[in-house]
């Protein structure tokens, strides 16, 4: 169990740039949760895969977002034309289905779009 | 819709003292409940839970019990340490089925001096 990666960690962009984020989850976890979190608030969730399926999406979610989970494994997190309301903390988290133990977190990406 | 509320920050404590944090929800139904922790420069931890009416979730001398008549899940510790010193989030998820994605607070910043 190494734990949830997220790369990078840090990305600045300039606005009406793209980026794009990567989660590697816990190897066996078969779900995948985004989520975002700004200054001073708890995390919002955005999105969750089911193994390569995505499954929810949250109204947050506007059309410049697109994730994406390809054979189930790590997942992607684009955001196309960034804009300033776009920096915040990006976190990932895995999970087995109805586990006791619950999401595993990953660090997050920072985001800044100046 | 689903929602959590938490006390607000920052709470400045001196070691050994006690601690509580409060945290009520609102929800259609029976939601498990979490506290999560993050310290500095880490990814969110869970730090206990509870997952129905008068469980109660303990953890490294945390201990929060779920009150259904109050909807409160009320972080207490008897003693704080330094090592303490973390952001504390309470969340909601429902775990039987569907998405299981959690809800969170705004979390409650915790500084315990020496």
């Amino acid at each position: 169990d190494t734990g949830v990666s997220q790369n990078p960690r840090h990305k600045i962009t300039k606005r009406g740039q793209n980026v794009t984020f990567r989660c590697d989850p816990i190897s066996e976890h078969n779900r995948l949760y985004w989520y975002r979190q700004t200054l001073g608030q708890g995390p919002e969730f955005l999105t969750y895969f089911q193994n390569e399926a995505q499954l929810e999406k949250s109204r947050l979610l506007s059309d410049r977002f697109s994730a994406e989970r390809p054979k189930g494994s790590f997942s992607t997190l684009e955001i196309q034309r960034t804009e300033q309301g776009d920096s915040a903390m990006y976190l990932c988290a895995s999970s087995l289905v109805s586990s006791e133990k619950g999401q595993y977190f990953g660090p997050g990406t920072r985001l800044t779009v100046t | 819709g689903d929602s959590v509320t938490q006390m607000e920050g920052p709470v400045t404590l001196s070691e050994e003292a006690f601690l509580t944090i409060n945290c009520t929800y609102t929800a259609t139904g029976y939601p498990s409940l979490f506290w999560y922790v993050q310290y500095p420069g880490e990814g969110l931890q869970l730090l206990l839970k509870a997952t129905k009416a008068d469980d109660k979730g303990s953890n490294k001398g945390f201990e929060a019990t779920y009150r259904k008549e109050t909807t409160s899940f009320h972080l207490e510790k008897g003693s704080v340490q330094v090592s303490d010193s973390a952001v504390y989030f309470c969340a909601l998820s429902f775990t039987q089925g569907g998405s299981e994605k959690l809800v969170f607070g705004k979390g409650t910043k915790l500084t315990v001096n020496p």
